[in-house]
């Protein structure tokens, strides 16, 4: 019963280090979301994908690439990190794009850039 | 574009009612959801209403809806300290599958 799992869960880089967050959900979703959570500002959403294949920009995608190679699976690239990414970030899934589905999150992974 | 709002803080007794309000622009949303945050967790889905409802309830919980004023609350009965924790509001955007996310509200259940 795991439901969306992302990993690591924190994390510290250097600034203009790389590194990738994974997000995998075994529930046969087909929209995968990746956010991003700041004090005082809410989620705001970077990529998104509508099924394996695919993915598409969100509200703040400068800074960050994506892939969805397998249903099941979505990450997110960070390929030169900044200290502004230093965030938490919050991987969601939904069956579909309809409200009905309603999306279901992960933990987050708290990742700092120094 | 498209903005949701929410106050940032609320302070209730355990016992008491609480009502966290939510204020949203797009017309065209079809669902307005309310989710929970606990602190280190992700966000749990508490409950959503369809666009042409005006009320909604689930055990403690009710969610009013004024399409008119683009207004969305959530009334908790009974408050209890479980209950602390960080509500989201956020709206639709059409079968996009998008959400746009108010900022937080911080509830403060006092014993």
């Amino acid at each position: 019963n795991a439901g969306v799992t992302q990993t690591p869960k924190f994390r510290v880089l250097k600034t203009g280090q790389s590194m990738t967050l994974l997000c995998a959900q075994d529930m046969n979703h087909e929209y995968m979301y990746w956010y991003r959570q700041d004090p005082g500002m809410g989620l705001r959403l970077i990529h998104y994908s509508v099924g394996e294949g695919t993915t598409a920009k969100g509200e703040v995608p400068d800074g960050y690439n994506v892939s969805r190679l397998k249903k099941q699976n979505f990450l997110l690239g960070l390929e030169s990190a900044a200290p502004s990414q230093t965030s938490v970030y919050f991987c969601a899934s939904s069956y579909e794009g309809s409200g009905n589905q309603p999306q279901h999150f992960g933990d987050g992974t708290r990742l700092s850039i120094l | 574009g498209e903005d949701v709002e929410q106050s940032l803080f609320l302070s209730v007794r355990e016992g008491d009612s609480s009502v966290i309000n939510c204020t949203y622009t797009d017309s065209s949303s079809t669902y307005l959801y309310w989710y929970k945050q606990e602190p280190g967790a992700g966000l749990q889905l508490l409950t959503y209403i369809f666009s042409n409802m005006d009320m909604k309830q689930d055990q403690r919980l009710t969610v009013l809806l004024n399409k008119k004023d683009k207004h969305l609350s959530l009334r908790i009965a009974d408050t209890q300290t479980g209950d602390s924790a960080i509500y989201f509001c956020a709206e639709d955007l059409g079968n996009t599958g998008k959400l746009i996310f108010g900022q937080g509200t911080t509830l403060q259940v006092k014993p």
